[in-house]
């Protein structure tokens, strides 16, 4: 079993629809969690970030993280063409040295 | 804020030259960078791990003899893949510790690597 899980998707909604992406894990040692996206051929981008559970809202993105879970989740609000992309979950422990384990990624598509 | 750079995007050589990349954090200091490469569809590999001024931790499986970290300021880190060949060719990605302390990572736009 993988410590990071990530639907693989393909996911496809609505312009203007919300897109919910989720990571289950299993290494309650997980402290800080981060969610990217990445679109073909080039870097992740940092879309948010957190270390704490609950909510943490920046524009059309809404991060949730539910440790007694282990569960996060990112919505993205008002979905657009442009955000058509990879999005990758992936969590750090700091004593681990900020390791990144990431989740496989989840391929989304928003159809205009 | 908080933005990578590498440098070449994109590289041709022959097999048994080196390649050097070049990762800048251009707006803040990075005291730790980490090298990543990605084959197609797949997710991303953790390499090394570089502190400025300390020698490189690999990840197991990864040669250090032929993959050369350096990274000798807070702000450049540099990978030389040795002697390389075509099994070498791959996307390689470095990302600079962000500076919150909540553990995030900041990517640079990625080196795509052919070897021929």
């Amino acid at each position: 079993q993988k410590e990071v899980e990530q639907d693989p998707g393909p996911l496809s909604v609505p312009e203007g629809a919300i897109v919910s992406l989720n990571c289950t894990y299993s290494n309650s040692a997980f402290q800080y969690f981060m969610w990217y996206r990445q679109y073909s051929r080039k870097g992740p981008e940092l879309l948010m970030y957190t270390y704490s559970s609950g909510n943490k809202e920046d524009g059309r993105f809404t991060a949730q993280v539910d440790k007694s879970s282990k569960y996060i989740s990112l919505f993205i609000r008002d979905s657009q063409p442009s955000d058509s992309a990879t999005y990758l979950c992936a969590m750090a422990i700091k004593a681990a040295g900020n390791k990144l384990t990431f989740g496989g990624g989840t391929r989304v598509l928003v159809k205009p | 804020g908080a933005v990578v750079s590498q440098h070449p995007s994109w590289v041709i050589c022959k097999s048994g030259t080196s390649v050097k990349i070049e990762c800048r954090s251009l707006d803040f200091q990075a005291t730790t960078m980490f090298w990543y490469r990605q084959f197609p569809k797949q997710s991303l590999m953790l390499m090394a791990t570089s502190n400025e001024g300390s020698k490189a931790t690999y990840e197991q499986g990864v040669e250090k003899d032929k993959f050369l970290i350096n990274h000798a300021s807070l702000t450049l880190s540099t990978l030389t893949v040795t002697s390389a060949h075509p099994e070498d060719s791959s996307f390689y990605i470095c990302s600079a510790d962000g500076t919150s302390g909540a553990g995030e990572q900041y990517f640079g736009p990625g080196t795509r690597l052919t070897v021929t």
